[in-house]
């Protein structure tokens, strides 16, 4: 079935150092990809997404291309901030039967110290 | 435009008790999403519904189950609770003409069974 793989973290980085978190899947079809973001005690928020292949999704300085031949998304920031630290979830969408879900990779922990 | 929201923000509940949790969908959209969010795990798809009827389901017993309303609220009935029910609930709303499948979340219900 179609599943999500994330690096595992927790990624600890100094402000302004380049940020990356790989991420790959295994789907059928063409799923449309996304980097969700979760603050401590709070839901998900959607950082970015890319629909088809060799799009790149961009916000807030965080930039990842769906890239069909390796069947990667991985998230990049130049510079990171200690705002940043977070808990940052990739995501494809299936489709079964007449609806469509989200399936989530488990997860990277992202923490910026100044 | 008011996005999507959960109450109760938290609920405690022992062992073999019921639940109902409730979403309020994002203005305009009519498909909702549950899911489920184990501490320190990526969330997992429970169901769908879509015009008051449940279109889709992950792999979760019957205990659980839910309703969708005419004004596309939703519910989410946890019966027999378990200790492993401990967890965030977090609802998603879209547009049925989503295109790109993308959800909306609310900030999430953190169940606890003692």
């Amino acid at each position: 079935g179609d599943s999500v793989t994330q690096m595992e973290g927790p990624v600890t980085l100094s402000e302004e150092a380049f940020l990356t978190i790989n991420c790959t899947y295994t789907a059928t079809g063409y799923p449309s990809l996304f980097w969700y973001v979760q603050y401590p005690g709070e839901g998900l928020q959607l950082l970015l997404k890319a629909t088809k292949a060799d799009d790149k999704g961009s916000n807030k300085g965080f930039e990842a291309t769906y890239r069909k031949e390796t069947t990667s998304f991985h998230l990049e920031k130049g510079s990171v901030q200690v705002s940043d630290s977070a808990v940052y979830f990739c995501a494809l969408s299936a489709r079964s039967g007449g609806y469509n879900k989200l399936i989530f990779g488990a997860g990277t922990r992202l923490a910026v110290h100044p | 435009e008011t996005g999507v929201t959960q109450s109760p923000t938290h609920l405690i509940k022992t062992r073999g008790q019921q639940v109902t949790l409730r979403c309020s969908s994002q203005s305009g959209h009519n498909t909702v999403s549950w899911y489920q969010q184990a501490l320190g795990q990526g969330p997992q798809f429970i169901f769908q519904y879509y015009r008051e009827e449940e279109n889709g389901r992950g792999n979760f017993p019957p205990r659980f189950s839910g309703l969708q309303f005419p004004n596309y609220s939703s519910e989410l009935n946890v019966n027999a609770l378990e200790l492993d029910d401990s967890a965030l609930y977090l609802c998603a709303s879209s547009p049925r003409t989503s295109g790109d499948n993308e959800q909306f979340f609310g900030p999430g219900t953190r169940l606890t069974v003692l």
